[in-house]
Parts: structure tokens; sequence; C-alpha cells
């Protein structure tokens, strides 16, 4: 089955610096992967994600770019903020039909001020 | 549109005792699925029910089953408590529609087995 891996599994950053979080999948035929932002003690809310068919996706200072050949995805984020702090989930999924989704461990992200 | 609610939001039990939440999807959603969210294990899939149909299942034992009615809300039973089933349990809704994958989460379900 799917096996999604992300590193780093925490990540500080300065006020105004970028992040990026990486994503490896195993399974070629995954075609959907979004990632999900959750703050401490409340439900992971989707920030932003993308389809097989494309290789960037883009939404204000949020990116994610997927490469299919080596099977990873990263999200990038720039001018990070303090309420930017969070736990970051990517995620695959493979059936077109399906919600059966595979999720990395998550990044606890600081942005500190 | 009202987003996925969750009851009851806390619940602590003890070993051997069973538990049932309930998960509203979003008005519209045929979708439910649920997982479970620890520390240690991070967000696994539990299954998913679409149009009162389990069609999708992860590898969890026999004792977490779950259903859905006709109006697509949805509830997961665990039976025979253990206090490794001590987790914040979440449930997603999407339409379910073949080639749309958007879901949303609800608030969970933080059970706490004694």
């Amino acid at each position: 089955g799917e096996n999604v891996e992300q590193h780093p599994s925490t990540l500080s950053v300065q006020e105004g610096d970028s992040a990026v979080i990486k994503c490896t999948y195993s399974d070629s035929a995954s075609n959907y992967f979004p990632w999900y932002k959750q703050e401490l003690g409340k439900r992971p809310q989707l920030i932003i994600d993308i389809r097989s068919n494309v290789g960037e996706k883009k939404d204000q200072r949020i990116a994610v770019t997927l490469n299919k050949t080596a099977k990873h995805f990263s999200l990038h984020i720039t001018e990070t903020q303090p309420e930017d702090s969070a736990v970051y989930f990517c995620a695959a999924k493979t059936d077109n039909y399906g919600q059966n989704f595979v999720f990395g461990p998550g990044t606890r992200l600081s942005v500190l001020p | 549109k009202a987003g996925v609610t969750q009851t009851p939001r806390y619940l602590i039990k003890t070993r051997g005792q069973q538990v049932t939440l309930s998960c509203s999807p979003i008005s519209g959603h045929r979708s439910v699925s649920w997982y479970q969210q620890t520390p240690g294990q991070g967000l696994q899939f539990l299954f998913e029910y679409f149009s009162e149909t389990q069609r999708n299942k992860g590898n969890f034992p026999g004792r977490f089953s779950g259903r859905q009615f006709s109006n697509s809300r949805s509830e997961m039973n665990v039976s025979t408590l253990e206090l490794g089933d001590s987790a914040l349990y979440l449930c997603a809704s999407s339409s379910g529609t073949s080639g749309v994958n958007e879901q949303f989460f609800g608030p969970g379900t933080r059970l706490t087995v004694l």
C-alpha cells in the first residue's frame, strides 16, 4: 500500500523567512496530494492541494510543487508569520472514487517573532 | 454551509466498554471518512462510508466498525475498549463524486480510555 514520509519533523524559522516541508510517496498511482494545517486543539484544515497532472500550484504565500518522477511533493510558505505556526500534514490518495488518504507523520512549524 | 460536526467532543470510558461516536457531514456531502489521530501514529485511516456502504477500510481490528444513515450522518463504534484506543477521532466529509477529492474535517471526539 501507499506510504508517505515527511521531513523535517520540526522546523523553526524567523518571521519573514521561508519554510519548506517535503514529502515522498511510494505508490506511483497516487494522483491527489493535499496539505493540511492543524493548529493546537483544532481540526486539520485544507490549505492547498495538487493533482498529479499539475507540477505546481500557488495560493498567495503558499505553494506546492510535485515531482511525479521522483515521487515527492513539497510545501513552500514564504514571508512566514507567527500565525503560520502549526503542525502541517501532507497526504496522498490513489483511488479516484474513495477517500482513503495516507498521511505523513506531520511537521511542527514554529515561526519565531 | 455549516461545517462538519461531531458529537460528543469528549468521552471518558474504561477498558472493556464500548463507545459510539457521531459525525454529521457538510450538507450535500455523501462520503464520510473516519481517522484516528494519536501522537505516536499520526493520522490513520479507519474507513469510509458512501451512500450507506463502506467503500474503503483501513488496517484496524474488527472492534472498530461504522455505519452511515440515509441522511449521510455516520456513526463509529469501538467495542471492548483498550487503553491504546485513547485518541482523537476525526471524521471528514467530501462530496464523494469521482475526481472530487477535497475533504473537510470535523472538530474531533477526544476519547480517553482508563
